[in-house]
């Protein structure tokens, strides 16, 4: 089946310092990646939209300068959190929506801890 | 504009009785409706999802979802739970052309007693 491989897995970081997450699909051609946050306890909030090529697009609220998103290959997604802050913690996870496998792929998620 | 509505924040249950966790849906489209769980600290698994084949859906490790348009609902369901199951789930949402976000629910809580 379809898989997204996402890395690192959890991360802890100094306040200040930039952190890359990284989302590869594995046997299918990712042209779209949702990005999504978690905070404890609550449910996933969408972030952001990355298409293949082009810019992603931004939910309200979130800060695109400060979220980079990079979508270069229809197979590697990133989402940089850069000058993190602890309210920065939280877990982020990306999906990738599949045609040859309909549905929608997760990858297993990074859990941010900024210190 | 489409939503969610995850009736209960936390249900409990006996291992080996019934589980059934709420979810109502709101969609200018004919949806896609999905059922995640998610377990301490780990990704999501699909658990069933429909699109608009068949209204009963049978999912993974026993469980299954009804498809209700008159009601706009999508409750789960599971004959007899087993102390692997508690976690969150998650009601989702989507257009049905597949390329479009998924909107989440709130999540429930299972909890399963001994």
């Amino acid at each position: 089946g379809a898989v997204v491989s996402q890395h690192p897995s959890w991360v802890i970081c100094k306040s200040g310092t930039s952190v890359k997450i990284e989302c590869r699909s594995l046997d299918f051609q990712a042209t779209t990646m949702f990005w999504y946050r978690q905070f404890p306890k609550q449910s996933l909030m969408l972030m952001a939209t990355s298409n293949e090529g082009s810019k992603a697009t931004y939910e309200q609220g979130v800060e695109k300068d400060k979220f980079l998103i990079n979508h270069a290959s229809l197979t590697l997604s990133t989402l940089t959190v850069t000058s993190a802050h602890p309210e920065d913690s939280s877990f982020y996870i990306c999906s990738a929506p599949n045609d040859r496998f309909y549905g929608y792929t997760f990858g297993s998620g990074t859990r941010l801890t900024v210190v | 504009a489409q939503s969610v509505t995850q009736l209960d924040s936390h249900v409990s249950v006996s291992e080996g009785t019934p589980v059934l966790l709420r979810c109502n849906y709101s969609s200018s489209y004919s949806p896609s409706l999905f059922w995640y769980v998610q377990h301490p600290n780990k990704g999501l698994q699909l658990l069933l999802k429909y699109t608009s084949a068949a209204t009963l859906v049978k999912g993974i490790n026993g469980f299954e979802a009804e498809f209700k348009k008159s009601e706009t609902s999508f409750h789960l369901t599971k004959p007899s739970a087993h102390m692997s199951d508690a976690a969150e789930y998650f009601c989702v949402v989507s257009r049905p052309s597949g390329n479009t976000p998924l909107v989440f629910g709130k999540g429930t809580r299972l909890s399963v007693i001994a």
